[in-house]
């Protein structure tokens, strides 16, 4: 399956500083998707890689994609109480579903 | 341009009863996907739409169908509810399979 799985489960950090979130995967992907759902809400699209590409940037989101290890990272900068969420990556081959794993929960504390 | 639109928001029933959740996609988007989540199964696909046709269906009882229509607005029903049917159930619409998914707020099902 295509299922991405998210590491860690859970971070918590300090406002201000960077965190980062790793998704591994088991296929070989035409892009790999991440996305931010705050509690009990839809799911924000954050970035969406494609597999000839190794890094991406959006403010301050920084996303990386390793196809030889199946894996990506997410990192993000200068974190903000704001971006306490559950972060989800979707990798995605040749299925037309997204499958997701069970994502890692992010605490910015104040 | 008007994000992924879905009603309603949130819903009770009781069991046995059958409810039919609404999904606007994105204008100019033909696919419309849904998935369920709940705490302990996490996210999972139920169905895809394209061109008013299902394209591809997961692991989920007949009991979930769904259509779309030609405005590409889609529609799931699930009949003969049961207490496990709690859920968020979430519409996302793209362009395409390999494009960008955009999901909605999501409706709230409560079964009592």
């Amino acid at each position: 399956s295509q299922q991405g799985e998210e590491d860690p489960q859970a971070l918590s950090i300090q406002e201000g500083e960077n965190a980062t979130m790793n998704c591994s995967y088991k296929t070989s992907i035409n892009n790999l998707q991440w996305y931010r759902q705050n509690s009990g809400r839809g799911l924000v699209h954050l970035i969406l890689i494609r597999s000839n590409e190794r890094e991406k940037h959006s403010g301050r989101l920084r996303v990386t994609l390793d196809t030889s290890k199946k894996s990506s990272s997410l990192l993000i900068t200068a974190s903000r109480a704001a971006d306490t969420a559950s972060y989800f990556c979707a990798p995605k081959g040749s299925a037309r579903q997204l499958t997701f794993g069970s994502g890692t929960q992010l605490t910015v504390l104040p | 341009k008007a994000g992924v639109t879905q009603t309603p928001r949130y819903l009770i029933k009781t069991r046995g009863q059958q409810v039919t959740l609404s999904c606007s996609p994105i204008s100019g988007h033909r696919s419309v996907s849904w998935y369920q989540q709940t705490p302990g199964q996490g996210l999972q696909f139920l169905f895809e739409y394209f061109s008013e046709t299902q394209r591809n269906k997961g692991n989920f009882p007949g009991r979930f169908s769904g259509r779309q229509f030609s405005n590409s607005r889609s529609e799931m029903n699930v009949s003969t509810l049961e207490l496990g049917d709690s859920a968020l159930y979430l519409c996302a619409s793209s362009l395409g399979p390999n494009n960008e998914q955009f999901f909605g707020p999501g409706t709230r099902l409560t079964v009592l």
